[in-house]
């Protein structure tokens, strides 16, 4: 079956990084687009960054362009997330996501979450 | 801010129906598919249709979806308590190259 474990979560000051990573099992990976999701506390979905299966192709939220870097490793089935620049307004639960296919695609499967919080 | 935009409730009693709607722009949901996720507070999002109107497989009939030009809409019958939660919809916009996609507000569905 399909799974998504995120890891690398935790507390950690402004202007700080942290780096995320999204292991991925029971798919082939290399087929399919894969997104970070935020969750700040108490509010809705917001869509952080997705990379497409070869990894070639990256797209990001404003709120996060420049300051975020994703990228992929299809050999190791892995997804990451380096985060610069870290702001409280940054702190949320981190989702990856696996699309159904392309860039554009749904996010068929998710994983549980890591909570980052952005505090001095 | 969202660029797709959902009411923030509905609800009805058990047995009724409640229908969701997720209103974009045309460099959204007008030349996209839409997507809809369920998320029960305190767990990850779930896929409940994609394509506008396809369920994956082990969703129920009871939610169906549907896209007519730039709004979709997400129909839940047959509500039932578990089926409480905030419901989301998605798809790929592309007002700003290289395009991304989008959450709507979400919808918070309360059985009565």
């Amino acid at each position: 079956q399909v799974q998504l474990v995120e890891s690398g979560g935790g507390v950690v000051q402004p202007g700080r990084s942290l780096r995320l990573s999204c292991a991925a099992s029971g798919f082939s990976f290399s087929y399919s687009a894969m997104h970070w999701v935020r969750q700040a506390p108490g509010k809705g979905l917001e869509w952080v960054a997705a990379v497409s299966q070869d990894g070639n192709d990256k797209y990001y939220a404003d709120s996060v362009k420049g300051r975020f870097t994703m990228s992929r490793d299809n050999s190791k089935n892995s997804l990451y997330l380096q985060m610069n620049s870290l702001r409280g307004e940054d702190t949320a639960v981190y989702y990856c996501a696996k699309g159904r296919g392309g860039i554009a695609a749904a996010a068929d499967y998710w994983g549980q979450g890591t909570l980052v919080t952005v505090s001095s | 801010q969202s660029v797709l935009t959902q009411p923030p409730s509905v609800s009805a009693a058990p047995g009724q129906k409640v229908t969701i709607s997720c209103s974009g722009s045309s460099s959204s949901i007008g030349n996209n598919y839409v997507s809809w996720y369920q998320q029960v507070p305190g767990t990850a999002p779930k896929l409940l249709i994609y394509d506008n109107n396809k369920r994956p497989s082990g969703i129920p009939d009871r939610f169906s979806g549907s896209k007519s030009g730039t709004s979709a809409t997400l129909g839940i019958t047959g509500l039932q308590t578990g089926d409480e939660a905030d419901y989301y919809c998605g798809t790929w916009d592309s007002s700003l190259l290289p395009g991304s996609y989008a959450f709507g507000t979400g919808t918070k569905v309360t059985v009565l």
